[in-house]
């Protein structure tokens, strides 16, 4: 247990449908990230929310939506999909100190296994 | 970040150390080395990290050379559970956000 926690696990969606992916940390950390991991491929960033904003967007298509209603939950809303979007989708935080401190490490979550049909 | 080098794979019998080596030849003076790892179907773990002195925790070690430009992560004992792919990561670190930078990593297999 990461103290982050992805729902669903697993989720299988069709081209047409809108879904939601959720993340939520309850370690007390500022920002917040999503990442991609494609068969075969490495990991990927797509998203970074420092303080609920969206600090980078890694030239993520628009069919992926994040949300960051506060800095404890990060949603990544899905519409449109292409079955080559199917990966495991992961969430992660951190505390960032800014100029202050060293950093923590980042914390990952379990991800969530996407499949689109 | 400066780009990192690991062999695709390795074996490790069970008890013995498991020596992971990174290459890093780019690494600038304020880049840290990172080190996670990823068990099959879970998130990434972070295990340790150094700048230029040699580290060491409950999980593991961490040696770097002294020119910087390679580093090796030590598990001292190695179990069964430690079978994953493990990732070198050199980043600025201190400040900002832990923006991660994944390469292909090395897949570690322990061998009972």
């Amino acid at each position: 247990e990461t103290g982050v926690t992805q729902t669903p696990r697993h989720l299988v969606m069709g081209m047409t449908n809108k879904k939601s992916l959720k993340c939520e940390q309850h370690l007390g950390h500022n920002a917040m990230y999503w990442y991609k991991q494609s068969a075969k491929k490495p990991l990927e960033l797509m998203f970074v929310y420092n303080f609920k904003e969206q600090t980078e967007n890694n030239s993520v298509p628009s069919r992926f939506s994040p949300e960051c209603p506060n800095s404890s939950h990060l949603f990544l809303h899905l519409h449109t999909l292409q079955p080559e979007d199917s990966a495991l989708y992961l969430c992660a935080s951190s505390q960032d100190k800014g100029l202050s401190g060293v950093n923590t490490e980042a914390f990952f979550g379990q991800g969530t296994r996407l499949t689109v049909v | 970040d400066a780009k990192t080098t690991q062999p695709t794979s390795m074996d490790c019998a069970e008890g013995r150390a498991a020596n992971l080596p990174c290459n890093h030849s780019t690494i600038s003076g304020n880049e840290y080395v990172y080190w996670y790892r990823q068990i099959h179907s879970q998130g990434p773990q972070y295990i340790i990290h150094g700048l230029k002195n040699n580290e060491t925790n409950e999980m593991a070690s961490l040696i770097i050379t002294e020119d910087r430009k390679s580093s090796t992560l030590i598990l001292p004992h190695a179990t069964l559970r430690d079978t994953a792919v493990y990732y070198c990561i050199v980043r600025v670190s201190n400040f900002g956000n832990e923006k991660l930078t994944f390469g292909t990593g090395t897949r570690l297999t322990i061998i009972p």
